[in-house]
């Protein structure tokens, strides 16, 4: 059965440091989603991503996010500058119309 | 604000106990509604979901929802449980749009 897949499984990095989060989606979906969950709290919507642009966005999805589709296959998270607060578990998640996502194992970030 | 709430942060059963997990949900108009499940050191899996038609709906694993409208509620069942059955459980809605909107999680643990 097809999966999401995410690299790295884990990512530490020194505050102000730039990370690229990386995802490939399964293979004829078509939407695509970002997630994080703080530790000890809810699974929160980044940004989705159709058509090679952003379709929706979070509050939390401020200017130090961005996202690309460098290629037919990757779909990556990049935080410019990170801090403290973006430490969390991140997850990609794909879908092949709008209805139902199916999400990646995650990657779990901590910045020092 | 739409929103979703589950009520059981933590659930300790015996293994062959019934379990009901509470979800409600505050969305105006169409709602999309899944239970997803994580076990450890896995990724989210869909165990469920509920687009329209018959409010019971039956997932993997021997798990079943029911919708009810007019408790704006989507609760999670499973009749006898088994130590497998250890995982986080969350109630997700979304409005055919893109963002699912997550509760904050149950965490059930099956004691043999």
């Amino acid at each position: 059965e097809p999966e999401v897949t995410q690299t790295p499984s884990h990512q530490v990095t020194q505050m102000g440091q730039e990370v690229i989060l990386r995802c490939v989606p399964i293979s004829n979906h078509l939407y695509f989603y970002w997630y994080r969950q703080i530790l000890g709290q809810k699974v929160e919507f980044l940004v989705s991503f159709y058509n090679n642009e952003i379709s929706e966005k979070s509050e939390i999805f401020d200017d130090q996010f961005s996202v690309e589709r460098p290629d037919g296959s990757n779909f990556t998270l990049k935080i410019r500058s990170t801090k403290l607060e973006d430490s969390a578990m991140y997850f990609c998640a794909s879908s092949e119309t709008q209805e139902t996502q199916y999400f990646g194992p995650g990657t779990r970030l901590l910045v020092l | 604000a739409q929103s979703v709430s589950q009520h059981n942060h933590h659930v300790i059963l015996s293994e062959a106990a019934s379990l009901e997990l509470g979800c409600n949900y505050s969305y105006g108009g169409t709602v999309n509604l899944f239970w997803y499940v994580q076990y450890p050191g896995q990724h989210l899996q869909l165990l469920l979901k509920y687009f329209s038609g018959d409010p019971l709906v039956k997932g993997i694993k021997g798990f079943e929802a029911e919708f009810i409208k007019s408790k704006f509620s989507f609760n999670l069942r499973k009749p006898s449980v088994q130590w497998s059955d250890t995982a986080e459980y969350f109630c997700a809605a979304g409005d055919s749009g893109y963002a699912l909107n997550f509760g904050k999680g149950t965490s059930l643990l099956v004691t043999p």
